[in-house]
């Protein structure tokens, strides 16, 4: 298993540019998770998924749009890049039985650092 | 809302024990995660508490206090690998089972 898998690792937008952040998952969980982590601080939810063609806000959506068509791909959307979206976004995913919490352990992909200037 | 807190940094020798402490507030506690991420990686997971005591990995071992609030993580036997950041996460009813994440503690081991 590859695991999460994210791309691309790093990218520099301008203002106003728009772009997609891949994220893959092949190990048939069913929930998602986007992070983005700025420098010295914790994680921060972006969106979340609970199973194909179901998706849901977290802490700080503002600025970015997610899809889940599939149980394995969760795609992050900035339509029009801010500085203030220059971070490291993290993708992860787990797997949860039942309507019980996500107390199985949340497997993260290696990361894309962005940069908006 | 949940507020987690972590001290920021500390620094121990190679060979002693450290203590990572997390105080956290939430209604509904669901359950708290401890995870290591070394600089310019991802996090990966350390622990897992949902009931009170202690759970010994290794020489990783975490504890949790649900009436006070509180989790530690207790490193021993230091390796300079251990150098990274600690993260602690809660998941609770309130939050709709996400996981809520604290700044993280460094720890920086030394010869």
């Amino acid at each position: 298993n590859a695991g999460v898998t994210q791309t691309p690792k790093f990218r520099i937008l301008k203002i106003g540019q728009s772009m997609t952040l891949q994220c893959t998952q092949d190990m048939n969980h069913n929930y998602m998770y986007w992070y983005r982590q700025d420098p010295g601080m914790g994680l921060k939810l972006i969106y979340y998924s609970v199973g194909a063609g179901i998706t849901d806000k977290g802490e700080v959506p503002n600025g970015y749009n997610v899809s889940r068509s599939t149980t394995e791909d969760f795609p992050l959307r900035l339509e029009l890049a801010a500085p203030s979206q220059t971070s490291v976004y993290f993708c992860a995913s787990s797997f949860t039985s039942g309507d019980g919490p996500p107390t199985d352990t949340q497997y993260f992909g290696p990361g894309t650092r962005l940069t908006v200037l | 809302g949940q507020n987690i807190d972590q001290p920021t940094e500390m620094t121990a020798t190679e060979g002693a024990i450290v203590q990572i402490n997390c105080t956290y507030q939430t209604s509904g506690f669901n359950g708290l995660f401890w995870y290591q991420q070394h600089a310019g990686e991802a996090p990966t997971f350390l622990s897992y508490n949902v009931l009170d005591g202690l759970e010994e990995k290794g020489r990783f071992s975490s504890f949790l206090s649900r009436s006070k609030g509180y989790s530690y993580l207790l490193l021993k036997e230091l390796q300079m690998k251990d150098s990274a950041s600690y993260l602690c996460a809660v998941t609770s009813f309130s939050g709709n089972n996400r996981l809520a994440f604290g700044k993280g503690n460094q720890v920086v081991v030394i010869p």
